[in-house]
């Protein structure tokens, strides 16, 4: 069964530098989303992303944040100059051609700020 | 707006029958899904309610009731790996097709 893949697993990184966390959504799906969880805390949702330009995003997703598909298969998630407080699990999601359809998870990347 | 309310934390015995209750408020609904999350790993979708009436899956069935706000997921013969968080998610009605996520609840079976 198709899968929402992400790279890496684990980032850990020093408080105000640069990371981009990398997703491979469902090939056949057109919509694409980054969320993150906190730990103990509840999923959030960040951005959403459709024919190549963000369709909707959160409070959250502040201009510490961009979002790109550089290429066919690839959604990908920078965060400018990272903060203690971005440590998060970060998880892509895709859907298909429906934005009402259901959105399918990544195993998403735990993102540790130091 | 959206408030969603879901116990923390459930505890049930192997091969029991447990129910996970969510209710919410919003201002407009336009369905609600169940995800099941084990620790470390990511949301998996379970079911997708829009409207009333109980959806049945396997083991696992999920209830909406529009007029009350409220919703539950019944897991029937109840094993070891069931033991994970269960996300009840929202979306509201008008423009935005994105769900928010309730706090969860925290499934623990035991023998």
């Amino acid at each position: 069964e198709p899968e929402v893949t992400q790279t890496p697993s684990h980032q850990v990184t020093q408080m105000g530098q640069e990371v981009i966390l990398r997703c491979v959504p469902i090939s056949n799906h057109l919509y694409f989303y980054w969320y993150r969880q906190i730990l103990g805390q509840k999923v959030e949702f960040l951005v959403s992303f459709y024919n190549n330009e963000i369709s909707e995003k959160s409070e959250i997703f502040d201009d510490q944040f961009s979002v790109e598909r550089p290429d066919g298969s690839n959604f990908t998630l920078k965060i400018r100059s990272t903060k203690l407080e971005d440590s998060a699990m970060y998880f892509c999601a895709s859907s298909s051609d429906r934005i009402e359809d259901t959105q399918y998870f990544g195993p998403g990347t735990r993102l540790t700020v130091l | 707006g959206q408030n969603i309310d879901q116990p923390t934390e459930m505890t049930a015995t192997e091969g029991a029958i447990v129910q996970i209750n969510c209710t919410y408020q919003t201002s407009g609904f336009n369905g609600l899904f169940w995800y099941q999350q084990h620790a470390g790993e990511a949301p998996t979708f379970l079911s997708y309610n829009v409207l009333d009436g109980l959806e049945e899956k396997g083991r696992f069935s999920s209830f909406l009731s529009r007029s009350k706000g409220y919703s539950y997921l019944l897991l029937k013969e109840l094993q070891m790996k069931d033991s994970a968080s269960y996300l009840c998610a929202v979306r509201e009605e008008g423009g935005s097709y994105i769900p928010t996520f309730g706090r969860g609840t925290s499934l623990i079976v035991h023998p």
